[in-house]
């Protein structure tokens, strides 16, 4: 069975910083991972995915992510974070495969201040 | 495109009370989805859909019923509610046939049952 581990709940930082969110998943066949954002009050949007190739991925905002298959983690970076980017952020996996869906983890909520 | 709307927004049940949360979508998707997200504890899935007049159950079913009769519709249906429903659910809609394909998601239904 699959399965994702976001490891902080939350991550306080000040502005203009780096930031770096870490997600491990477990599977014992490929996957495709997936980063989310969720903003206040809204609905999930997709941030970037890794599906295959090129093991950093570049996705909106100034987001891009590291595919690592031996560590099985998929960390989340921005090398200078805004205000705005405040939210809470959904590592996600799935297979190639009829009847499997997402599986998310736990979310980390990114707290920026100035 | 409106993409995926949802309503209510939100609802406030008494326990036993039963309602429909109503799910559009106007992409001509085949597959939708169901999750219910709790403080903490990310998305888990509920019933999803790979098509009209087909769907299937996800994690967390109990409780629950939905119905396909069109692409674009997928309600969700509480018969009895309880306080364990109590939790902010969230539609979802995917294209194509890739597993990799962008998941799009509602804006939410904040459900609190008392």
């Amino acid at each position: 069975a699959q399965s994702v581990t976001q490891l902080d709940s939350q991550v306080p930082v000040f502005e203009e910083a780096p930031v770096e969110l870490r997600c491990n998943y477990s599977s014992s066949v490929s996957v495709y991972l997936f980063w989310y954002v969720q903003y206040p009050n809204q609905g999930l949007q997709l941030l970037l995915k890794y599906l295959s190739g090129s093991t950093l991925v570049k996705g909106i905002n100034g987001f891009e992510a590291e595919f690592n298959k031996s560590q099985t983690s998929f960390h989340l970076r921005k090398p200078s974070v805004h205000i705005s980017d405040t939210a809470e952020y959904f590592c996600a996996v799935t297979q190639n495969q009829a009847g499997t869906a997402l599986i998310f983890g736990k979310g980390t909520t990114l707290s920026v201040s100035s | 495109n409106a993409g995926v709307t949802q309503t209510p927004k939100f609802r406030i049940l008494k326990i036993g009370q039963s309602m429909t949360l109503q799910c559009t979508q106007d992409m001509n998707h085949n597959y939708m989805y169901w999750y219910r997200q709790d403080p903490g504890m990310g998305l888990k899935l509920i019933y999803y859909s790979v098509g009209a007049g087909i769907t299937d159950k996800g994690e967390v079913p109990n409780g629950y019923n939905v119905s396909r009769s069109t692409t674009e519709d997928f309600p969700l249906r509480l018969e009895l509610a309880a306080p364990s429903q109590t939790s902010v659910y969230f539609c979802a809609s995917r294209g194509g046939l890739g597993f990799y394909n962008e998941q799009f998601f509602g804006p939410g239904t904040r459900l609190t049952v008392l």
